[in-house]
């Protein structure tokens, strides 16, 4: 089956760093997707990105979609504490979402 | 208003109780899913629903029952509750299936004793 790698599993930055993300799979997508999870709320989408090589952005965050479409990354830019939480990403097999496992992000003031 | 809402936000019970989840969508979405996320935060698919037909049914104890009474409602009916049954379940839906825009509920954390 395929392999879905996010890195890292947790951060501990200072409000204002800039902070980056990524997951690897073993497979090939046509779309992946950037979601962010609010401590004890559901995911809510924040970047999709629909094309190999395709860097989108939203506000301080830029998602880019790999050019060999098996990895994807996430910036986030001056961070601020409601930055705080967990950030999934979660690749499209047109079958169902496949959830990576995760970066949980802590922001101090 | 609320999109995607789940009942009951918390649920505690005992082991061997048969208990009910409920979620609604009031987005016009033709497809809705259940997901489980455990311990560790991950989530993953359980079911999911299109215009009340079972589309995708991952590998999940039969004692898992997903009903759809109409488009905009899907519930989740758990049997004998094991401990390794407590998690939080979403529930989400989208326009079609398979659509990656998919809105979430608030969750419910389900905790068996």
């Amino acid at each position: 089956g395929q392999q879905l790698n996010q890195s890292p599993q947790s951060m501990f930055i200072q409000e204002g760093e800039d902070v980056s993300m990524n997951c690897t799979s073993s497979s090939i997508f046509n779309t992946w997707l950037w979601y962010k999870q609010d401590p004890g709320e559901g995911p809510v989408l924040l970047i999709a990105l629909y094309k190999a090589g395709e860097l989108t952005s939203n506000g301080r965050l830029t998602a880019q979609f790999g050019i060999t479409r098996k990895d994807s990354f996430l910036n986030i830019s001056a961070s601020i504490p409601s930055d705080v939480g967990i950030y999934f990403c979660a690749p499209n097999s047109g079958y169902a979402l496949n959830f990576g496992k995760g970066t949980s992000l802590l922001v101090t003031p | 208003d609320t999109a995607v809402s789940q009942t009951p936000k918390y649920l505690v019970t005992q082991m061997g109780n048969d208990k009910s989840i409920k979620c609604e969508q009031n987005l016009g979405h033709d497809t809705m899913y259940w997901y489980k996320q455990d311990s560790k935060k991950f989530l993953k698919i359980m079911f999911s629903y299109n215009n009340k037909e079972l589309i995708i049914n991952e590998t999940v104890p039969n004692r898992f029952s997903p009903k759809s009474p109409d488009k905009a409602h899907l519930n989740l009916h758990i049997n004998s509750l094991e401990l390794g049954d407590s998690a939080v379940y979403f529930c989400a839906s989208s326009q079609g299936p398979f659509q990656e825009t998919q809105y979430f509920g608030p969750g419910t954390r389900l905790l068996v004793l």
